[in-house]
């Protein structure tokens, strides 16, 4: 079956560490993208990547960091500079940057404990 | 500054009913239009997308993009509880330009009741 799988599904992080949260497609996207979404609101664009080895800053990239090595893996690090982390991380992908269809993962809920 | 407008609601309809979810836009050169459905803690999944001004139809949904007004609508015929969800609306401007991302509205809580 494609799809995007993001792990884990839920993630509680410690003050001042780093998580680093999964996402992988195998449907040959180009086009990867990271969105947070908090209580009651919209999407907001993290971070997205147009091709391997390439990566821009979206609206919210500060705190945040992400790598694009290979085609399918497109990882999210929140790092400890994230002053309120606590949000709904969605992962997702389409052919390409121009053809904005895009696909979600089920999502990582992550909680600062 | 791109945005997408919906109103948070919640829409309370009653069962059969039809419901209509609006969507105004910023940017007059937008040239996509998305309608996500989201249950609660789960991710978007995409119901219907749309190009060109007028109606688009699939099944109970109907899209409509009036791109002279910036806005763009959803209707969900004979409405049914399982719909009851929250409905994003999602803007791109379109292009062969980087950051052409999607923008997505705040989402609008949909309430079917039986």
């Amino acid at each position: 079956d494609g799809g995007i799988t993001q792990s884990p599904k839920y993630l509680f992080r410690k003050e001042g560490q780093n998580v680093t949260l999964s996402c992988e497609q195998n449907l040959n996207h180009d086009a990867m993208y990271w969105y947070r979404q908090d209580p009651g609101q919209g999407l907001r664009l993290i971070y997205y990547s147009q091709i391997v080895n390439d990566f821009q800053k979206g609206d919210i990239a500060e705190g945040y960091s992400v790598s694009r090595e290979k085609k399918e893996s497109f990882p999210l690090t929140v790092t400890s500079a994230q002053k309120n982390p606590t949000a709904f991380y969605l992962c997702a992908s389409s052919i390409d940057v121009r053809n904005t269809e895009a696909f979600f993962g089920q999502g990582t809920r992550l909680t600062v404990v | 500054q791109k945005e997408v407008e919906q109103n948070s609601g919640p829409l309370s309809v009653p069962e059969g009913a039809i419901a209509s979810l609006n969507c105004t836009y910023s940017d007059r050169g937008s040239q996509s239009f998305f309608w996500y459905r989201q249950y609660s803690g789960k991710s978007p999944e995409l119901i219907m997308f749309i190009y060109s001004n007028g109606d688009k139809e699939d099944g109970r949904f109907t899209a409509q993009l009036n791109k002279a007004s910036q806005y763009v609508s959803l209707l969900i015929r004979d409405s049914q509880p399982s719909d009851s969800a929250t409905y994003l609306c999602a803007v791109n401007p379109g292009g062969m330009n980087a950051g052409n991302m999607l923008t997505f509205g705040g989402g609008t809580r949909l309430m079917v009741k039986p």
